[in-house]
């Protein structure tokens, strides 16, 4: 168990370019959550699925973003036409199945972005 | 809708001196509560967490925080702080059912001085 990965680490770009983000949750976990924390705040919840399907996403998450989950593992983060106000960390977690009690969210080292 | 509060924006602590951060939720109804630990450059770490029954909970690093329903309040605590102890604290409260959404609060930033 490798844990929860993310890629790139950090990313600078350029305001109104497209950027995409990867996260690799645990292998078996189907659960898979995105987060974006800007400084000074905790993480606040943008979207989840379960296996593939997206079902559920946060007013934050505005037309520029999109996210996906194609085969149920890795996902993938997308905004177009990036803002300044854009600019923060991006948190991918991953849980297991399961019905009893909570099942923990495994965090990711986040993709730190940067928009100039 | 379910929300966390954490009072301290900024704590300095000596080493070796005792540390409280506080924390308080609203949930409707008996919630799952989370304390997060995220140094520099790492991912969130999960220290403790609280379910059900014993409303005192140890978690890793000697961590320990306790849940009070009558102050809605699951404060952590350290005997002893270490150096390596600095880093953002997030208390977190997590809905029963769903896909269980988990809501953070602002973060205490530990800064400990020798």
């Amino acid at each position: 168990d490798t844990g929860v990965s993310q890629d790139p680490r950090h990313k600078i770009t350029k305001r109104g370019q497209n950027v995409t983000f990867r996260c690799d949750p645990i292998s078996e976990h189907n659960r898979l959550y995105w987060y974006r924390q800007t400084l000074g705040q905790g993480p606040e919840f943008l979207t989840y699925f379960q296996n593939e399907a997206q079902l559920e996403k946060s007013r934050l998450l505005s037309d520029r973003f999109s996210a996906e989950r194609p085969k149920g593992s890795f996902s993938t983060l997308e905004i177009q036409r990036t803002e300044q106000g854009d600019s923060a960390m991006y948190l991918c977690a991953s849980s297991s199945p399961g019905t009893a009690y909570y099942n923990e969210q495994f965090f990711g080292p986040g993709t730190r972005l940067t928009v100039l | 809708a379910q929300s966390v509060t954490q009072p301290d924006i900024h704590i300095t602590v000596s080493e070796g001196a005792s540390l409280e951060l506080r924390c308080n939720y609203s949930y409707g109804a008996t919630p799952y509560l989370f304390w997060y630990v995220q140094s520099p450059g790492q991912g969130l770490q999960l220290l403790l967490k609280y379910f059900s029954g014993d409303t005192l909970v140890q978690g890793i690093k000697g961590f320990e925080a306790e849940f009070k329903r009558s102050q809605s309040s699951f404060n952590l605590r350290k005997p002893s702080v270490h150096w390596s102890d600095a880093a953002e604290y997030f208390c977190a409260v997590g809905a029963k059912g769903g896909y269980q959404k988990v809501t953070f609060g602002t973060g205490t930033k530990l800064q400990v001085i020798p």
